[in-house]
């Protein structure tokens, strides 16, 4: 059974601190990595992806990925209270005859930014 | 933008009844999902579609089916109500592109079923 894992939280920051968020994958040969937010009562949407290793910065948001550690993080800097939401990571696997495979999402971080 | 409609956002159903959930999406993308929400249970696979008329089953298919008679609408079916079905059900599409592979998502369908 394929696996992502996040720690739930809530992960509690002051504004214009960095939130660090971390999450971590089973299946090695994934390839795509995503970052979603989600605020209370509405879909996720699309904050970040990142396919190979490093950092990719956009913003105030950087993704990080390391293959061999099956690790992928998400750095939110200035965080602000409207970054408080819960954050979803979610990692690319199988590929079904020349369709991309599904998304496997982590539980989610909760994040919380106060003023 | 990529815009994935899902036509009702709150619905009330009765046990036993049979239940359609409707989306669509705008972006001619061959690949379409229904997931559901749970409060300590993440996101959830339902089921997949990867082209029209096909379909696939993801982690809990049990209690559901679906529908792709065209390539901009997924439908997901509930059979028979129950109210262990009553969740947030997500409809999302991406793109066949290896490049940009990017999963979209609906506003979601809030589901009671009493």
């Amino acid at each position: 059974q394929k696996e992502v894992e996040q720690n739930s939280g809530p992960l509690s920051v002051p504004e214009g601190a960095i939130a660090s968020l971390n999450c971590t994958y089973s299946d090695r040969v994934s390839q795509s990595f995503f970052w979603y937010r989600q605020y209370s009562g509405k879909s996720p949407e699309l904050i970040m992806s990142i396919y190979s290793n490093g950092d990719k910065e956009d913003g105030r948001f950087t993704a990080q990925l390391n293959k061999a550690s099956q690790y992928v993080s998400l750095l939110i800097r200035d965080s602000q209270p409207s970054d408080s939401a819960t954050y979803l990571c979610a990692v690319n696997v199988g590929d079904y005859g020349g369709s991309q495979g599904n998304l496997i999402f982590g539980k989610g971080t909760k994040l919380s930014v106060k003023p | 933008d990529v815009k994935v409609t899902q036509s009702s956002r709150y619905l009330v159903k009765r046990t036993g009844e049979k239940v359609f959930l409707e989306c669509v999406q705008d972006m001619d993308h061959e690949n379409m999902f229904w997931y559901r929400q749970d409060p300590g249970l993440g996101l959830r696979l339902i089921y997949f579609s990867y082209d029209v008329k096909m379909k696939e089953k993801g982690d809990i298919p049990e209690g559901y089916s679906v529908s792709r008679e065209k390539k901009e609408r997924f439908s997901l079916i509930l059979e028979s109500a129950s109210t262990n079905q009553t969740s947030m059900y997500l409809c999302a599409s991406r793109p066949r592109d290896r490049v940009v592979n990017t999963i979209y998502f609906g506003e979601g369908s809030w589901l009671t079923v009493v």
